[in-house]
């Protein structure tokens, strides 16, 4: 099946720094990779994905690039702030609906 | 549009014990999954519906966990019996159909002493 591995698993940076969170997978036929913020005690909930046929997604402060050749995708928010202190993940999934995680970025945005 | 109910939100029990795990998917949603959140391990995912049918169960650890899905609006997860490590967040999704978004519930948070 699908293995998802994501770096770094810890990421501090100052207020109004920029972030970048990268996973890599392994099955060359997935083709849809979205990214999910969780809240210490909440749910994961979904902040941006990409499909295969698009190399670039954008939505204010967050934006998603994917590399098909390389098998990997970025996560990159601009401008950040301390309410973007969370646990990120991504993942990848396929036809199939076989949808696998990364193994989290604790991400920690000091004021 | 209430969103994935899951229930309970927490559960202690004594290892040996059953435990049965409920979800109530998004109405009109195909597809059902449930993950294990544990600090060591992540989000793993143990087993996904499409239509009401098991697809892949292979993240299922050992044969004390099953899940069922008898129709589009209620799926279980039950461990037989329980032990410690099974100790974790259990989370159920669902999606509209295939390779689309998933949406959470809020988890249930099992502890076995």
């Amino acid at each position: 099946g699908e293995n998802v591995e994501q770096h770094p698993s810890t990421l501090s940076v100052q207020e109004g720094d920029s972030a970048v969170i990268k996973c890599t997978y392994s099955d060359s036929a997935s083709n849809y990779f979205p990214w999910y913020k969780q809240e210490l005690g909440k749910r994961p909930q979904l902040i941006i994905d990409i499909r295969s046929n698009v190399g670039e997604k954008k939505d204010q402060r967050i934006a998603v690039t994917l590399n098909k050749t390389a098998k990997h995708f970025s996560l990159h928010i601009t401008e950040t702030q301390p309410e973007d202190s969370a646990v990120y993940f991504c993942a990848a999934s396929r036809d199939n609906n076989d949808m696998r995680f990364g193994a989290g970025t604790r991400l920690t945005v000091k004021p | 549009d209430a969103g994935v109910i899951q229930s309970p939100r927490h559960e202690v029990t004594e290892m040996g014990q059953e435990v049965t795990l409920r979800c109530k998917p998004i109405s009109g949603h195909n597809s059902l999954f449930w993950y294990r959140q544990t600090m060591m391990r992540g989000l793993e995912l143990l087993i996904y519906f499409n239509n009401n049918v098991p697809i892949d169960d292979s993240g299922m650890p050992e044969d004390r966990f099953s899940a069922k899905m008898p129709n589009a609006s209620f799926s279980t997860l039950k461990i037989q019996p329980s032990e410690p490590r099974d100790s974790a967040v259990y989370f159920c999704a669902s999606s509209p159909t295939y390779n689309e978004k998933l949406f959470f519930g809020s988890g249930t948070q099992l502890s076995v002493l």
